[in-house]
């Protein structure tokens, strides 16, 4: 079964700077993955999908890398803000019709 | 705005007590989800739904069921509450059609089991 790994350990960074967010997978290439944004006491909310076929995607501040050869996706907020501290998680989907769901990085921006 | 409702924000129910959980989507999606959310385990499938009385479990069923009688509402129960069951319980919706489509979550019940 596919496994997904995103680092337990908060990231602290200041404002203003670039963070910067993993998530590894073992198995087989997903087809797809998803990035999702979850505030406290609240349920996820979609952010941004990049496909397999895709090197990069970007939204305003955000930006997610996928390397299939590297069996990782790496998701970037530039110039980080307060209010972008949150738990963000990654879903990925082998073809599976259900995406499978990273336990989360936690990002505190400090003002 | 599309929205996925609980009905429940917070509940506190006895071990050994049935417990319904209900969630309401009105985007008119066709699949539907019931995930626990737990410190350091993640989101965790329960049971979803393709369409209207269609289910299929997902990676933790044992002690739950689940009802979708009519689209737009997915019922989670706990035929008899443990302590053990005690987590956030997240509905979600999507629409169908491919697999890469975003899920809407609904904002989440917390369900403590004395």
């Amino acid at each position: 079964s596919q496994k997904i790994e995103q680092n337990s350990e908060a990231l602290n960074i200041q404002e203003g700077k670039t963070a910067t967010l993993t998530c590894n997978y073992t198995n087989y290439s997903p087809a797809y993955l998803q990035w999702y944004r979850q505030d406290p006491g609240r349920g996820p909310v979609f952010l941004l999908l990049i496909r397999e076929n895709e090197k990069e995607k970007r939204k305003e501040r955000l930006k997610v890398t996928f390397d299939t050869t590297l069996k990782q996706s790496l998701f970037h907020i530039t110039a980080s803000q307060p209010a972008d501290s949150a738990t963000y998680l990654c879903a990925l989907s082998v073809g599976s019709y259900i995406p499978t769901f990273g336990r989360g990085t936690s990002l505190i921006v400090h003002p | 705005d599309v929205k996925v409702t609980q009905s429940s924000r917070y509940l506190v129910k006895r071990t050994g007590e049935k417990v319904f959980l209900e969630c309401v989507q009105d985007m008119d999606h066709e699949n539907m989800f019931w995930y626990r959310q737990d410190p350091g385990l993640g989101l965790r499938l329960i049971y979803f739904s393709y369409d209207v009385k269609m289910k299929e479990k997902g990676d933790i069923p044992e002690g739950y069921s689940v009802s979708r009688e009519k689209k737009e509402r997915f019922s989670l129960i706990l035929e008899s509450a443990s302590t053990n069951q005690t987590s956030m319980y997240l509905c979600a919706s999507r629409n169908s059609g491919a697999s890469y489509n975003e899920q809407f979550f609904g904002p989440g019940t917390r369900l403590t089991v004395l």
